[in-house]
């Protein structure tokens, strides 16, 4: 079974920081691998996705890298602004078109 | 462009009681269709997905049940409420063949 790991759980930093938060998963053989946002008591926001054929997508200050063999992937955030602050999650894809095996998060907050 | 819309936005029921909570989809069609939860310090788990109309799959067993009346159209539902039921739960929708995931807005239910 698919496991995901977020590191860290909870992570603060002062405004402007560049930060990378990390997601492992013990299956190598996914189809694809999501970034979310989530904030407080609200839904989830779709930030990247990333194919598994793929190496890295980019939104903005977002970027997101994928090793596939090795069964890592970081979300990478630029000059972090306190607009920033929510839940990070990240959701592996391994049997497409049916479950997202999810990480339980990582909780960052970005202070003035 | 497709939204996707939950309600209620909360629900406070006591033990025992029935349950039915409501997601549906606009503006895309034959999408698959998925109710998650997601419990304090537990993460995402799936519940059910739907890949067509009448078609439901379960992933855990409990108490709680799931049927598509129409396409766009997903219903959660539960005779006898629980208080391990509490809980944020949210839908979310893919179109067949595409990979990224999305989600609505959620229902919190607390169960007294």
């Amino acid at each position: 079974k698919q496991e995901v790991t977020q590191i860290p759980a909870a992570l603060s930093v002062p405004e402007g920081e560049n930060l990378v938060l990390n997601c492992s998963f013990t299956d190598s053989a996914i189809y694809n691998l999501q970034w979310f946002r989530q904030d407080p008591g609200k839904g989830l926001t779709s930030l990247l996705l990333i194919q598994s054929s793929q190496r890295e997508q980019t939104s903005g200050r977002l970027n997101a890298s994928l090793d596939k063999s090795s069964g890592r992937s970081t979300l990478y955030i630029a000059a972090s602004q306190p607009g920033d602050s929510a839940t990070y999650l990240c959701a592996v894809d391994s049997n497409s078109g049916y479950a997202l095996n999810f990480g339980k998060g990582t909780s960052l907050l970005v202070t003035p | 462009s497709q939204t996707i819309h939950q309600w209620p936005a909360t629900l406070v029921q006591p033990v025992g009681s029935p349950l039915s909570l409501e997601c549906t989809v606009e503006g895309t069609s034959n999408p698959n269709l998925y109710w998650y939860r997601q419990a304090a310090g537990r993460g995402l788990q799936l519940l059910f997905y739907s890949v067509g109309i009448g078609q439901i799959s379960s992933e855990v067993p409990q108490n709680l049940s799931a049927s598509r009346p129409q396409d766009r159209q997903f219903i959660l539902s539960s005779k006898k409420l629980l208080l391990s039921d509490s809980g944020f739960y949210l839908c979310a929708w893919r179109l067949q063949g595409w990979n990224e995931q999305f989600f609505g807005p959620g229902t919190r239910l607390t169960v007294l």
